[in-house]
């Protein structure tokens, strides 16, 4: 299986400040890494798919990248709703992996 | 907007089997994949498997000899079983619509928190 290595684990942030979370892949995945919001008794939401493309009704403050096996989320001005847990997922081939989760919360 | 909502017992014994359903509201489970991925106690996330009409299941081979999908599109809903369940299970379970190509999770029910205890 494709091994899916994140962070960091946990960061603590202010409403305004700037995030970057990443991911590596242990192989080359092309461009298959989607990035998914994760709060608790909520549904998931996909944010970014192919590495960079914003699924529709994603603010445009959050954007995705990626440099060889290394991809990474960012979320530009941090607003209330976004505290949650982030996780990237590659769908490159393979049983589909996640990374570990990246918590987003309020310092 | 598709919707999905899991349904099912919140609490197992060990070696007892985990039933779930998730019933599909605002669009056919005739179209894309259907799948479970499940969140452990440490937050990690976990995929299950998928199925889709007309196709054989595709499994984690990790869970494979424990896991079987079935899809019932005349009620728009499709099912987990997991078989001889250890505390190792207790998660919350979630299902999502996996899109063709490239498999992205589109749309994701709330989830299900299933405990395994004695």
């Amino acid at each position: 299986d494709i091994q899916m290595t994140q962070s960091p684990s946990s960061l603590s942030v202010s409403i305004g400040d700037r995030v970057t979370i990443t991911c590596r892949a242990s192989q080359s995945i092309s461009n298959s890494l989607n990035w998914y919001q994760v709060k608790p008794g909520k549904a998931p939401k996909l944010l970014i798919y192919t590495s960079s493309t914003l699924h529709s009704g994603v603010p445009s403050r959050f954007s995705g990248s990626a440099s060889g096996t290394d991809f990474t989320l960012t979320i530009n001005s941090l607003q209330p709703e976004d505290f949650a847990t982030y996780y990237c997922q590659q769908s490159y081939t393979g049983p589909r992996t996640f990374g570990q989760g990246t918590k987003v919360e309020i310092k | 907007q598709v919707q999905l909502q899991e349904s099912g017992p919140g609490l197992l014994k060990p070696s007892e089997t985990l039933a779930l359903t998730c019933s599909v509201s605002g669009g056919s489970t005739r179209t894309y994949y259907w799948g479970w991925i499940r969140q452990t106690p440490g937050k990690r996330l976990e995929w299950i498997g998928n199925i889709y009409y007309g196709g054989r299941p595709y499994y984690n081979p990790s869970l494979e000899s424990r896991v079987t999908m079935s899809l019932d599109t005349s009620k728009n809903q499709f099912s987990l079983i997991l078989s001889s369940v250890t505390a190792a299970d207790t998660a919350i379970y979630y299902c999502a619509r996996e899109t063709y190509g490239d498999p992205v999770f589109d749309n994701w029910g709330q989830g299900i928190l299933v405990t395994v205890s004695s």
